[in-house]
């Protein structure tokens, strides 16, 4: 299955700014898939990102808080923009493995705004 | 709207003990996938169940999928230190296997 570098790990950010989380896959995948996680909760689908055509945002969701950008097949970004408090969680990328329609995820960001 | 709700949402036991957790709907899912979350790190997927009444072993842990592809089950024989973590379960939707509805997470913890 596909290997996801996923990077930060954790940061500390001040309200107002913006923190771009990036994903790197070891392999090509058509579409990539970004998560919001409250630490030991369950999983929130933010958006799914093709290559060549613009994000596609879930309820709640919109594409100036989230930008997203897909490049090429291996790599996505995830923007966290104008940030408050509220934005603190964990960020997770996966794609799917390719078998049974399982998931790989990144080691997800671990975002803290003050 | 698909829900998948899943129970216990926190359990705390002995090693040596068996568990079982669930995960029911009143819908009907494509597929079932159940994955284990250790802090710091993204879930992992531990198996895919596709078939009505299937049922999957890996070492110590049984997952079945309920005739109806309504419900599923995760049982854990014997637990151990190791198997710690946030169990998810997440149902495939019958218009896209792209799409998965998540349970709300079992938060289990193995007592040594």
């Amino acid at each position: 299955s596909a290997v996801i570098s996923q990077k930060p790990s954790r940061d500390i950010c001040q309200r107002g700014t913006s923190l771009t989380i990036q994903c790197q896959v070891d392999s090509q995948v058509t579409m990539m898939f970004w998560y919001r996680q409250q630490p030991g909760q369950s999983l929130t689908l933010i958006a799914t990102a093709n290559q060549g055509s613009e994000a596609t945002y879930e309820s709640g969701f919109v594409i100036d808080k989230f930008p997203i950008s897909r490049p090429n097949l291996t790599f996505s970004t995830l923007t966290v923009s104008n940030m408050s408090p509220e934005d603190s969680s964990i960020y997770l990328c996966s794609v799917l493995t390719g078998t049974n329609y399982g998931y790989t995820f990144g080691s997800g960001t671990r975002l803290t705004v003050v | 709207t698909q829900l998948l709700e899943q129970s216990p949402q926190f359990l705390s036991i002995q090693e040596g003990e068996n568990l079982t957790v669930y995960c029911n709907s009143s819908s009907v899912f494509s597929s079932l996938q159940w994955y284990r979350q250790e802090p710091g790190e993204g879930p992992v997927l531990l198996v895919t169940v596709v078939t009505g009444g299937e049922v999957k072993k890996l070492k110590r842990l049984t997952f079945q999928f309920g005739d109806a592809r309504k419900d599923s089950s995760l049982h854990i024989t014997a637990a151990q230190t190791g198997d710690t973590g946030l169990y998810l379960c997440a149902g495939g939707g019958m218009d896209s296997n792209y799409q998965l509805i998540w349970g709300a997470g079992t938060k289990l913890i193995i007592k040594p």
